[in-house]
């Protein structure tokens, strides 16, 4: 069965550190990869998504994830974080199915 | 605004109750999702809307009737919840299932 991971539950950190989400996902035809964002109080909202093409895509607010076919892993990073940056992300898989992983929280420490 | 409207934004009811979620989406899509977002728990896919068929039923109770009347309108019908259903409950919808979705912003339901 399709399935995805996501490494972390919780991730905190200060600010200006880096950040880099883990995300692993099961499923081996094509797929269609997202990073999802929910801020607090708000609805979820697409950050960024991989259909096809360069591997590395860029989303908005200056995150980018990489997705690497052979490692089945779309990892989502930002050079420097903001407070503003807390909130909870998911990653997201279409291949048979559209699947969410279980969502990773960060804090962002001013 | 994310073009998926969804009301009621609260409801309450009890266990005896029958009520209705509503989800309306303005962006012209051909697939409309319910899902269940609860706390400390991944976000749960419930049913998939595709061209108005039903496409996908994740094992999901039969005290949850969704409907789909046309492309825009999406409806949970809900009866003799359990508390456990206390969640808050997404619509969602995408050009076409592999799609990026647009998600509404929930309806929070309590079940007393």
């Amino acid at each position: 069965a399709q399935s995805v991971s996501q490494h972390n539950h919780h991730v905190i950190l200060s600010e200006a550190a880096s950040l880099e989400l883990g995300c692993n996902y099961s499923y081996g035809g094509t797929v269609n990869l997202f990073w999802y964002v929910q801020y607090p109080g708000q609805h979820l909202q697409l950050l960024l998504k991989y259909f096809s093409g360069d591997p590395l895509v860029k989303g908005i607010k200056g995150f980018e994830a990489e997705f690497i076919k052979s490692k089945f892993s779309f990892n989502l990073r930002k050079p420097s974080v903001q407070w503003s940056d807390t909130a909870e992300y998911f990653c997201a898989v279409a291949g048979r199915n559209f699947v969410f992983g279980p969502g990773t929280r960060l804090s962002v420490l001013p | 605004e994310t073009g998926v409207t969804q009301t009621p934004r609260h409801l309450v009811m009890g266990m005896t109750n029958k009520k209705s979620l509503k989800c309306e989406q303005h962006l012209g899509h051909n697939a409309m999702y319910w899902y269940k977002q609860s706390a400390k728990k991944p976000l749960e896919l419930m049913f998939v809307y595709s061209l108005e068929e039903r496409v996908e039923n994740n094992s999901v109770p039969s005290r949850f009737s969704p409907e789909c009347p046309n492309s825009s309108h999406l409806f949970l019908h809900l009866h003799t919840l359990q508390p456990e259903d206390s969640a808050l409950y997404l619509c969602a919808s995408s050009q076409e299932p592999d799609q990026p979705q647009h998600f509404g912003d929930g309806t929070r339901l309590s079940i007393l």
